[in-house]
């Protein structure tokens, strides 16, 4: 079965440092994997999306995520935040079980301060 | 082109009255699906469908029902609303190989 795990339900940084926001899954099947951005009192928009070929997706707004087999992670990166970017994230997992619903981890906010 | 548009924004019920929350998509998308949103929770999927006239249960589908009469509506009721689902509903439709989702605004429910 497909879960999601995201560590740190909290991450903060200051204005122009790196941001990290950790995902790992769990697929019993090649997964497709997601992040995608809340903000407050807004629905959720795609950052970016795994399927197949390079490792290293670009999304928008400068994320960029990796997908490691064999640490069964996708980790989500910025290299310089703005205050822009304080949001929700939730990483995400395909469930071809269940019409390709997605299967969420728990969120991360993110807070930036200048 | 709206995308996906969720009616209403907010709503207050009483415990033990009905509602429908409507989705509607412009997009013309095969698939559609309804998340709730709880604070620590992520989004956990109620309903979903994969085409017009079908619909197929998620994780969490006790106390709602759905219908898919027209590829662009997806319905989801609540016949006896309970305190329980206070939450916020989402609603997405999805299209291409990989089912990429694309989600509406939300629906804020407070139920008394």
């Amino acid at each position: 079965a497909q879960s999601v795990t995201q560590l740190g339900s909290h991450v903060s940084v200051s204005e122009g440092a790196l941001v990290l926001l950790r995902c790992n899954y769990s697929s019993s099947v090649p997964p497709y994997l997601f992040w995608y951005v809340q903000y407050p009192n807004q629905g959720l928009q795609l950052l970016l999306k795994y399927t197949t070929g390079a490792t290293l997706v670009k999304g928008i707004n400068g994320f960029e995520a990796e997908f490691k087999k064999s640490e069964t992670s996708f980790h989500l990166t910025k290299p310089s935040a703005h205050m822009s970017d304080a949001a929700e994230y939730f990483c995400a997992v395909s469930d071809p079980r269940a019409g390709t619903a997605l299967i969420f981890g728990k969120g991360t906010t993110l807070s930036v301060s200048s | 082109n709206a995308g996906v548009t969720q009616t209403p924004k907010f709503r207050v019920l009483k415990t033990g009255q009905s509602m429908t929350l409507l989705c509607a998509q412009d997009m013309n998308h095969e698939y559609m699906y309804w998340y709730r949103q709880d604070p620590g929770m992520g989004l956990r999927l109620i309903h979903y469908s994969v085409g017009e006239g079908t619909t197929a249960k998620g994780e969490v589908p006790d106390g709602y029902n759905v219908s898919r009469l027209k590829k662009q509506n997806f319905l989801l009721g609540l016949e006896s609303a309970a305190p329980s689902q206070t939450s916020v509903y989402f609603c997405a439709s999805a299209t291409g190989f990989v089912k990429t989702q694309y989600f509406g605004p939300g629906t804020r429910l407070l139920v008394l």
